[in-house]
């Protein structure tokens, strides 16, 4: 498998506005899937394909790729959106971020 | 409402195997999806370990395919995995994980995970 480059750790004011990136050469169109872990907890997949959201992700959360890129956006950061989240890729294989620690301020 | 329950020793020492396994509740391992392991070392980020299909299809992780089979029962509804071999580098909270073929492998139902200690 392979990695893919994350930033250790984001920081947002709450309200506002958190970009949380992922870059690898294997991001591809509908293949970046994204996933939140809190404290103690399973991760939990928040984003599939890109860009769209399970039932339960709140809208808040969005999704978007640009060339080897791709960006996961909280609008409107809640103290409840502080967790770790991790970038996935599949390519007959599964890559992982290192993950984002976000902290909401 | 589909469950993971992840079940395995808890400690095992250097050199033996760990066996995991991964009993499925309210939906059919036969059903079209693959079925696979991740692990999270402690305070660390997420490994696949790899992912399995129901007839038999596998992928593993290539940095651990020399030690790693992971089979699949579906008379008991579960799958499990057997890595060999171990070391302190394997100390980890195992997760299994349904993924989807037609959501390029999104991981969308996880279990709880379960926690492997390998120490003397």
């Amino acid at each position: 498998s392979y990695e893919l480059t994350q930033s250790p750790s984001v920081s947002v004011a709450l309200g506002q506005t958190a970009t949380i990136t992922c870059g690898g050469d294997r991001i591809g169109a509908g293949t970046v899937h994204w996933y939140q872990q809190k404290p103690g907890q399973a991760p939990s997949l928040l984003i599939y394909r890109d860009r769209y959201r399970p039932s339960g992700t709140p809208a808040r959360f969005s999704g978007s790729t640009s060339g080897n890129t791709a960006t996961l956006t909280l609008t409107g950061a809640q103290a409840a959106d502080e967790a770790d989240y991790f970038c996935q890729v599949w390519d007959n294989s599964v890559g992982f971020g290192g993950g984002t620690k976000l902290t909401v301020l | 409402q589909v469950r993971l329950q992840e079940s395995g020793p808890g400690l095992v020492k250097p050199s033996d195997t760990l066996s995991l396994t991964c009993t499925v509740s309210g939906f059919s391992i036969s059903d079209g999806y693959y079925w696979g392991w991740i692990r999270q070392p402690p305070g660390r980020g997420l490994e696949w370990i790899g992912s399995m299909f129901h007839s038999g299809d596998t992928y593993y992780n290539p940095s651990l395919k020399s030690r790693l089979t992971m089979s699949v029962d579906t008379s008991k509804n579960q799958v499990s995995m057997r890595l060999t071999s171990v070391t302190a580098a394997d100390t980890a909270m195992y997760y299994c994980g349904r993924a989807s073929t037609g959501w390029y492998h999104a991981f969308d139902v996880w279990g709880h995970g379960t926690e492997v200690t390998v120490s003397s």
